[in-house]
């Protein structure tokens, strides 16, 4: 399966630890982007990011939350710091270049997070 | 006001039954519009992508209506494979803008 590969799957973390969740893209697609889905809730747009460049943060709460996508590796979504409000899916999407231009965005199966 | 509303459900309907969701989006300068379809616990996954012509695949007929800024699905013959959410999508330059969805159960 070469699709947008996301891991770990499952994560539980205690209050103030932090939380590393990884996303490759599917191959040959160099634009990244992380939703966050909480409980009985819509996808919200977090970042988007291509290859060692944030493009857009508008949707990154202030603190504690960073993302990265390096020349090498896949993109990491990190907080740190988790507090309960956290716990929720975190889907990855990458796409061959910028959504919407004709270009269909493919989503992993998602990271779900919970924090205890 | 979200800037994707949907009518959250559910919508429980028989097998063979006609269904119809709408959508309303307030960003005028939204550029695209989708259906996306997210079964329990999964990744959301494209259905369609809607434009002001209408437009079908199968069973699936989707509209736009740029003047009411209004998008609408409609799922003729539903089977239960059809259970799932239904999210109504707005393209904004580089981002998706998701819809909380609308859940069909589709029963025998």
């Amino acid at each position: 399966n070469a699709g947008v590969m996301q891991n770990p799957r499952h994560l539980v973390r205690r209050r103030g630890q932090e939380a590393r969740l990884r996303c490759s893209p599917m191959k040959g697609h160099s634009h990244v982007y992380w939703y966050r889905q909480l409980p009985e809730e819509g996808l919200k747009f977090m970042v988007y990011l291509q290859k060692e460049n944030i493009i857009d943060e508008s949707g990154m709460p202030k603190e504690r939350f960073s993302a990265e996508f390096p020349k090498e590796g896949p993109s990491i979504l990190r907080i740190q710091q988790v507090v309960r409000g956290d716990s929720a899916a975190y889907f990855c999407a990458s796409s061959p270049a910028v959504a919407g231009s004709g270009n269909t965005i493919y989503f992993g199966e998602g990271s779900w997070l919970t924090v205890v | 006001r979200k800037e994707v509303e949907q009518d959250p459900g559910p919508f429980n309907v028989p097998e063979g039954a006609t269904v119809a969701f709408n959508c309303t989006y307030s960003n005028s300068a939204s550029q695209s519009f989708f259906w996306y379809r997210q079964d329990c616990r999964k990744e959301p996954k494209l259905l369609m992508s809607v434009y002001s012509s209408g437009n079908e695949d199968g069973r699936f007929t989707a509209q736009l209506n740029r003047a009411s800024q209004y998008i609408s699905l409609l799922i003729r013959d539903s089977k239960l494979s059809d259970s799932a959410t239904y999210l109504c999508v707005s393209q904004n330059t580089d981002k998706l803008i998701f819809g909380t969805g609308t859940r069909l159960q589709v029963f025998p």
